[in-house]
């Protein structure tokens, strides 16, 4: 069965540098990726989208890259901020009801 | 964006109370909606897949007589933890994909803190 591994250590990062987080899959490759944010105690938010066909999205200080051949997906943060700091989930749609199945997230901490 | 309210926020109980969780979708209506769990430092677990108008469909290894869920209207269901024991302590928390379920994106609850004494 498919499962979606994320680093579990937390990443610790520098005010103003990049944080890159990875996400791999170990089975077959899923037609899109998905990352949220988790704040402590409060329900994921929706980041960004990217699917199969796609090799990179963006958005604001966002980027998202998607590797078929590497089964891996990698999140950027540039320029980051205190303000960044949660836990980020990488997640992939496993069946036409759209519900997802969940990486166990990497903690970002970014520090001034 | 759409809007997913849970409520309440945090409830504690008494070992072999039930307690009710509520999920609704605000500003859209949510055919399909799920609910998930999540213990401390680990990822989201999915339950169960809540559809209205019909019964739920559970993950393997959820006991469906102990988490119950009913789905009565296009904006809200409800998870119903039934004879709650301590193990049954963790983060709940509902989403919906978003009007008519066509966004691919997931819209979350802010979740629900259950102690169980």
């Amino acid at each position: 069965s498919q499962k979606i591994e994320q680093n579990s250590e937390a990443l610790n990062i520098q005010e103003g540098k990049t944080a890159t987080l990875t996400c791999n899959y170990t089975n077959y490759s899923p037609a899109y990726l998905q990352w949220y944010r988790q704040d402590p105690g409060r329900g994921p938010v929706f980041l960004l989208l990217i699917r199969e066909n796609e090799k990179e999205k963006r958005k604001e200080r966002l980027k998202v890259t998607f590797d078929t051949t590497l089964k891996q997906s990698l999140f950027h943060i540039t320029a980051s901020q205190p303000a960044d700091s949660a836990t980020y989930l990488c997640a992939e749609t496993t069946d036409s009801w759209g519900k997802l199945q969940f990486g166990a997230g990497t903690q970002v901490v970014v520090t001034p | 964006g759409a809007v997913v309210s849970q409520h309440p926020s945090r409830v504690i109980c008494k070992s072999g109370t039930s307690v009710k969780i509520e999920c609704r979708s605000l500003d859209f209506q949510a055919t399909t909606m799920f609910w998930y769990r999540q213990f401390p430092k680990q990822s989201l677990m999915l339950m169960a897949t809540s559809n209205e108008g019909s019964k739920a469909t559970y993950e393997q290894g959820v006991e469906k007589d102990k988490f119950l869920i009913n789905h009565a209207s296009l904006t809200l269901s409800t998870l119903t933890v039934t004879s709650a024991h301590p193990e049954d302590s963790s983060f709940y928390i509902c989403s919906a994909r978003g009007p008519r379920d066509r966004s691919e994106k997931l819209f979350f609850g802010s979740g629900t803190q259950l102690s169980v004494l």
